[in-house]
């Protein structure tokens, strides 16, 4: 079985400061993915960033990157020069190869303070 | 926008109705998971399909089905609905099902609230 935590229910930070939300997962697979989502209070669900278990270089999109510790299985997201705009929960999964599970954490919420 | 299309994107019914709710994924992408979203159970993974057959089963009830078109389009039948199945339901699709790296996208979502 596969879990994902993330520890952190609600973070507030200033508006422009740099965010890192944490994730960390379980897995007993050698190749599975993890991703990082976005959910808005309008409720949609929004594609952030990918990091396959095999890639050795941190992913990065636009202001996203992603902290991959393979060895310490945590996967956190920084967002850097926040935005009030990224107030949001911000969701961490891992996708199961095999079984084509994608399993979520509980969240965090984000508040972005001007 | 996603390119996911999933409709309605909201719905009030009764318990014990059936509803019908529809996706449309990615062009492209053969793939089409379905999620539900509620307050207690947070996200949970129910079904997926692949090019029509299905591919993998989650924590989907019995009351629940669905299916994939040979258009790719998909639908989740929920039946003898109950307050409890009041949740969003995620529709979300990926090229390939032999997941290689391929991301997964999801639609807005359909509110269901059952009264």
């Amino acid at each position: 079985a596969q879990k994902i935590t993330q520890t952190q229910p609600g973070m507030f930070v200033q508006e422009k400061e740099a965010v890192t939300l944490d994730c960390t997962y379980d897995t007993s697979d050698q190749s599975y993915g993890l991703f990082w989502y976005k959910q808005p209070s309008s409720g949609e669900m929004i594609f952030l960033i990918y990091q396959g278990s095999y890639d050795e270089q941190n992913a990065t999109e636009g202001r996203y990157s992603l902290n991959f510790q393979k060895a310490r299985k945590s996967a956190n997201l920084v967002i850097s020069a926040s935005q009030l705009g990224d107030s949001a929960m911000y969701f961490c999964a891992i996708l199961n190869f095999g079984n084509e599970k994608l399993t979520f954490g509980t969240g965090t919420r984000l508040t972005i303070i001007p | 926008d996603s390119g996911v299309t999933q409709t309605p994107k909201h719905l009030i019914t009764a318990t014990g109705q059936r509803v019908t709710l529809r996706c449309s994924p990615r062009s492209g992408d053969l793939s089409v998971y379905w999620y539900q979203q509620s307050l207690d159970q947070g996200l949970q993974f129910l079904i997926q399909y692949y090019n029509g057959e299905e591919r993998a089963k989650g924590n989907i009830l019995e009351r629940f089905s669905a299916q994939q078109f040979p258009d790719l389009h998909s639908e989740l039948n929920l039946s003898s609905l109950e307050l409890g199945d009041s949740a969003l339901y995620f529709c979300a699709s990926s090229v390939d099902g032999q997941y290689s790296g391929n991301t997964i996208y999801f639609g807005e979502g359909s509110w269901l609230t059952v009264v």
